[in-house]
């Protein structure tokens, strides 16, 4: 079936660095994907949406600037966290659809446990 | 605006019982999808369900199970005869059938813990 790779699946980095976040769709195309952010024993939080080709649209309160989304092919969109702060340590979980109707599934990635120390 | 209450924070069973997850939703749409996903601890969600608004009928899937009503705006999940393997967190979701996968509307997952 349709399989979303999410890749690192664990990152440590120092305070003000960046770290940048992949997810991949394997076997079909994407043109929209999602990024959420998931703290400790709490639901996923859309931040924000990943069109191919095109500026991602984010949801509010989600800073544009901290949270850079690039969706430069119809398989790939990257979430960069720049500067990160310990603040930004969270889980980050991606999704994409795999547009195939009538029975258009939506399909997670592993996620990514970010820590900033 | 959609909203999906899950009242179970966690449920700890031992193996071979029964356990049943609720979900509670409110919409004032009356064409929605409903979805019932699990989250291993490994993080990734799996999609176990979805639901269409205008179709009630229960379903079974093996040892998982499925109560849709719409009178009381439900859709509880049951696994039957738990396993260590069923130990997760489950996420009820809600869409409308006209949002964008964007829209999707997660409830706060319910932690089950399965010991042999």
């Amino acid at each position: 079936g349709a399989v979303v790779s999410q890749h690192p699946s664990r990152v440590i980095c120092k305070s003000g660095t960046s770290v940048k976040i992949e997810c991949r769709s394997l076997d079909f195309q994407a043109t929209t994907m999602f990024w959420y952010r998931q703290f400790p024993k709490k639901s996923l939080m859309l931040m924000a949406t990943s069109n191919e080709g095109s500026k991602a649209t984010y949801e509010q309160g989600v800073e544009k600037d901290k949270f850079l989304i690039n969706h430069a092919s119809l398989t790939l969109s990257t979430l960069t966290v720049t500067s990160a702060h310990p603040e930004d340590s969270s889980f980050y979980i991606c999704s994409a659809s795999d547009g195939k109707l009538p029975d258009e599934k939506l399909f997670f990635g592993s996620g990514t446990q970010l820590s900033v120390l | 605006a959609q909203k999906v209450t899950q009242a179970q924070t966690e449920i700890s069973v031992v193996e071979k019982e029964d356990v049943t997850l609720d979900c509670v939703y409110e919409t004032r749409d009356t064409t929605y999808y409903l979805f019932w996903y699990k989250q291993p601890p490994s993080g990734e969600l799996v999609f176990l369900i979805r639901r269409n608004s205008f179709d009630e009928q229960n379903e079974i899937s093996g040892r998982y199970s499925w109560n849709f009503q719409k009178s009381t705006s439900s859709f509880n999940f049951t696994i039957t005869a738990s396993q260590v393997v069923d130990s997760a967190v489950y996420f009820c979701a809600l869409i409308l059938t006209t949002d964008s996968w964007g829209k999707l509307q997660f409830g706060a997952g319910t932690q089950v813990v399965v010991t042999p």
